[in-house]
């Protein structure tokens, strides 16, 4: 299996509200990342988690609150979001900080 | 802040004939480069990646390196249509982040 698994394709919600993204890899990858993308932007990097242990935070906005439950599965929570936090939201991971492997994404509408 | 430059302005090619993207990037400590390809709506894919200075080639694709002069190349030989997408540069820096180009679009005309 060598596929990042990301649940839902598609999500539109309004600031009220509160969500959460599902990411998981079976792929035995020991980081695993969430990117945020605009369209015609390149990947900006969220946070990374290495081991199960936050390792690295972008200066996210506390409204995005990122949770490693085991080495397979990646959240991220949302809450109170603005319309311009809306995009292509990427989980990716990878095996000893190389190459990273991406989902399919999250295309997040927020109105 | 780490530079990655690509040209971002579309680069057409008539079929058949070989698309050529260039990157530079300004960590000299960079060691491992990466190219993914990016179609519209979809999700960044591995292409390619290289390590050691020089040329590297996986079947169309060839990247290139010289990391005295900062720069990273992808070539892609015999285009195809559905070579038709956005090609991001990434090298890897000091603390395991990528730093992802803005993209190189390419177009493919048939």
């Amino acid at each position: 299996d060598t596929e990042v698994t990301q649940t839902p394709k598609h999500l539109v919600m309004g600031m009220t509200n509160k969500k959460s993204l599902k990411c998981e890899q079976h792929m035995g990858h020991r980081a695993m990342y969430w990117y945020k993308q605009k369209a015609k932007k390149p990947p900006e990097l969220m946070f990374v988690y290495s081991y199960e242990k936050l390792s690295i935070n972008e200066s996210v906005p506390s409204r995005f609150s990122p949770e490693c439950p085991n080495s397979s599965l990646l959240n991220l929570h949302l809450h109170a979001l603005q319309p311009e936090d809306s995009a292509l939201y990427l989980c990716a991971s990878s095996q000893n900080n190389e190459k990273l492997f991406f989902g399919s994404g999250t295309q997040l509408s927020v109105l | 802040q780490k530079e990655v430059e690509q040209n971002s302005g579309p680069l057409s090619v008539p079929e058949g004939a070989i698309a050529s993207l260039n990157c530079t990037y300004s960590d000299r400590g960079s060691q491992s480069f990466f190219w993914y390809r990016q179609y519209s709506g979809k999700s960044p894919e591995l292409i390619m990646s290289i390590y050691s200075n020089g040329d590297k080639e996986d079947g169309r694709f060839t990247a290139q390196l010289n990391k005295a002069s900062q720069y990273v190349s992808l070539l892609i030989r015999d285009s195809q249509p559905s070579d038709s997408a956005t090609y991001l540069c990434a090298p890897r820096y000091g603390n395991n982040r990528l730093a992802f180009g803005k993209g190189n679009q390419v177009v493919v005309i048939p």
